[in-house]
């Protein structure tokens, strides 16, 4: 119940295009979903965040959408740039500690 | 947000030795934390840094294996004990400030011979 899956493992977006990736949980207490890129060497940093009250978050390029009903929620980079080609891990969390979904490597190609 | 300086940034360590990671932060913080990351896999929780106490494990993660000490608000020290190749992976440091999320500093990347 404690666990976040998250798909697909890798994506492979072109210069400009649309990047989905999608996270679905079980325990309906978590209350905090943050997304956070990862670059080759260093630790992660937060994208994004969103809690349930809210169905979505917008910051510039990036979304998050938040399905309550469906126990989902979905980052969308619009416009991806080659400088987005990271690992990108989403979380939730009821409390202080993170419960990490498994991670997707996206490549954008120019 | 925080600065997070993790020492060593890597290391190479025969089996059976142990290594302790620091991690120093320029701010006072609320909640330190230790992660570990294998090789391209996701991140799991070691444990939660308790300032002036015992840390508090995880399930999978005990004392004995991952001793950790956090002797004020912005140092705490992660061991890793009799260390074999499973142990090779990325230990990462996170903490939080009041008010403000989770901000992880750039890890510890171990091999083990």
């Amino acid at each position: 119940q404690q666990q976040v899956k998250q798909s697909p493992q890798s994506l492979i977006v072109q210069k400009g295009g649309i990047s989905i990736i999608n996270c679905a949980y079980e325990n309906t207490a978590f209350d905090y979903f943050p997304w956070y890129q990862q670059f080759p060497g260093k630790g992660p940093a937060l994208l994004i965040a969103i809690r349930p009250d809210v169905s979505e978050k917008k910051e510039g390029r990036f979304t998050i959408s938040f399905n309550k009903s469906a126990k989902q929620f979905s980052l969308h980079i619009m416009d991806s740039q080659p400088g987005d080609s990271a690992t990108y891990f989403c979380a939730a969390s009821n409390t202080d500690k993170l419960i990490f979904g498994t991670g997707t490597r996206l490549q954008v190609f120019p | 947000s925080a600065v997070i300086s993790q020492k060593p940034s890597r290391d190479i360590c025969q089996r059976g030795t142990s290594l302790t990671i620091q991690c120093q932060v320029d701010s006072q913080v609320t909640m330190m934390f230790w992660y570990r990351q294998q090789p391209g896999q996701s991140l799991t929780l070691i444990a939660t840094a308790n300032q002036g106490s015992e840390a508090t494990y995880e399930s999978g993660f005990v004392i004995d294996k991952f001793p950790i000490s956090r002797p004020n608000l912005t140092f705490s020290t992660l061991t890793v004990s009799n260390m074999s190749p499973e142990d090779s992976s990325i230990y990462l440091c996170s903490v939080i400030i009041l008010g403000q999320p989770q901000h992880f500093g750039d890890g510890t990347r171990l091999s083990i011979l």
